[in-house]
């Protein structure tokens, strides 16, 4: 089993839509989790971050953590077809940098 | 630009050959750390590195892959007599200093292509 589970997709959706994506992990070790988003052809880049269990939101972006279910979740409200991208989540136990993503999710917000 | 600076952007060897990858980290940025991506899999940390100074090679392949940092000049990933498993894309990150989750800025990445 892999440390950190995460549907390919894609994932197409209307503008204007309410979008969520999701994260299952499989080391009770790991205390950060984060949402990147990476274009084609370009580098990751973080989008949230949250420590522990709860929720964080920030404009459109709000990422839950349920660390007793071992599932992380990323919803985008009001999606904008400049949200098409593939979305990483990515996790840690206390390295800093050491971190462990999933596949991506790709993600297509059609106008 | 003062992002993370990667090249070259696509590299194309055949199999036997070394390829190198360098990384110039953010201005101001000291801590550099190498990801690979291969296909349809998640990026894989490799290499952590500051200045003249490997702090964790932990996720290095343990034959043909090297990296460096040196005082002066960009971070290399050299990676020796190249296989077709190798062909993937090989993000830097860097860090002003030593980083805490979240503070890593990624690279637009090299596509290594072996033939």
């Amino acid at each position: 089993q892999k440390e950190v589970e995460q549907d390919p997709g894609p994932l197409s959706v209307p503008e204007g839509a309410i979008v969520s994506l999701n994260c299952t992990y499989s080391n009770s070790a790991f205390q950060y989790f984060m949402w990147y988003r990476q274009y084609s052809r370009k580098g990751p880049e973080l989008l949230m971050y949250t420590y522990s269990s709860g929720n964080k939101e920030d404009g459109r972006f709000t990422a839950q953590v349920d660390k007793s279910s071992k599932y992380i979740s990323l919803f985008i409200r009001d999606s904008q077809p400049s949200d098409s991208a593939t979305y990483l989540c990515a996790m840690d136990k206390d390295s800093g940098y050491a971190l462990n993503f999933g596949k991506g999710t790709s993600l297509l917000v059609t106008p | 630009n003062a992002g993370v600076m990667q090249n070259p952007r696509h590299l194309v060897r055949r199999r036997g050959q070394e390829a190198r990858l360098r990384c110039s980290p953010m201005k101001g940025h000291s801590h550099v750390y190498w990801y690979r991506q291969l296909p349809e899999e998640g990026l894989k940390f490799m290499v952590y590195l500051q200045k003249e100074n490997i702090i964790d090679e932990s996720g290095m392949p343990k034959e043909r892959f090297s990296a460096e940092f040196p005082k002066e000049g960009p971070s290399i990933l050299r990676i020796q007599q190249v296989v077709r498993g190798d062909s993937a894309a090989y993000f830097c990150a860097s860090s002003r200093g030593t980083a805490n989750t979240g503070e890593l800025f990624f690279g637009e990445g090299s596509r290594l292509t072996v033939l």
